[in-house]
């Protein structure tokens, strides 16, 4: 169970090109779902939380409107990078938490992005 | 604020040998502590978490850790590591109401032959 799905694995796109990740929740409903970019040989950031039906909480320093979210439902949360640029190029991982008072996230697989 | 300090970046070890992969906490509040493993150009795969009761937690692939609340630790350890267990090492806690991770920089265990 609390199985976690990101779409793409990879992706490769254009500079200036818009690309949209989507995160799954299999077999739960995730009223929290966070994403997360990591960095070669570096720790995960976290970009920012979303809640089912509200704005995401963007974490400071990362811009919302390059970083577009939306949690449209309790099992899908999508995370569109707008304009792509080469320094967008990373390792996006979400996780989803299946409850507020939940003490665990379970992760994706991530997806590979590589703007050229 | 809540933080994480894993003390070692890199811990080469050989196949056979045991080991033992530090991560050190602060908080003011009670917290929730995970270890995760990622292989290369994967995502991450929990090991094992302390949310309450005993203080030895033992998860998956033989792994093990022990929450020390006096002296805020949560060490991994494998007492006989395999090539397979070549990964990156990330510990994490939860705390506080708004339930995020506080992640640790990670550790590289290399195991050699």
């Amino acid at each position: 169970g609390a199985v976690v799905s990101q779409h793409p694995s990879r992706v490769i796109c254009k500079s200036g090109t818009s690309v949209k990740i989507e995160c799954r929740s299999l077999d739960f409903q995730a009223t929290t779902m966070f994403w997360y970019r990591q960095f070669p040989k570096k720790s995960l950031m976290l970009m920012a939380t979303s809640n089912e039906g509200s704005k995401a909480t963007y974490e400071q320093g990362v811009e919302k409107d390059k970083f577009l979210i939306n949690h449209a439902s309790l099992t899908l949360s999508t995370l569109t990078v707008t304009s792509a640029h080469p320094e967008d190029s990373s390792f996006y991982i979400c996780s989803a938490r299946p409850g507020l008072l939940y003490n665990e996230q379970f992760f994706g697989p991530g997806t590979r992005l590589t703007v050229l | 604020a809540q933080s994480v300090t894993q003390l070692d970046s890199q811990v080469p070890v050989f196949e056979e040998a045991p080991v033992e992969l530090r991560c050190n906490y602060s908080s003011s509040v009670s917290v929730y502590l995970f270890w995760y493993v990622q292989y290369p150009n994967q995502g991450l795969q929990l090991l094992l978490k302390y949310l309450s009761g005993s203080t030895l937690v033992k998860g998956i692939n033989g792994f093990e850790a022990e929450f020390n609340k006096s002296q805020t630790s949560f060490h991994l350890r494998k007492p006989s590591v395999h090539i397979s267990d070549t990964a990156e090492y990330f510990c994490a806690v939860n705390a506080g109401n708004n339930r995020k991770l506080i992640w640790g920089l990670g550790t590289s265990l290399a195991v050699n032959p």
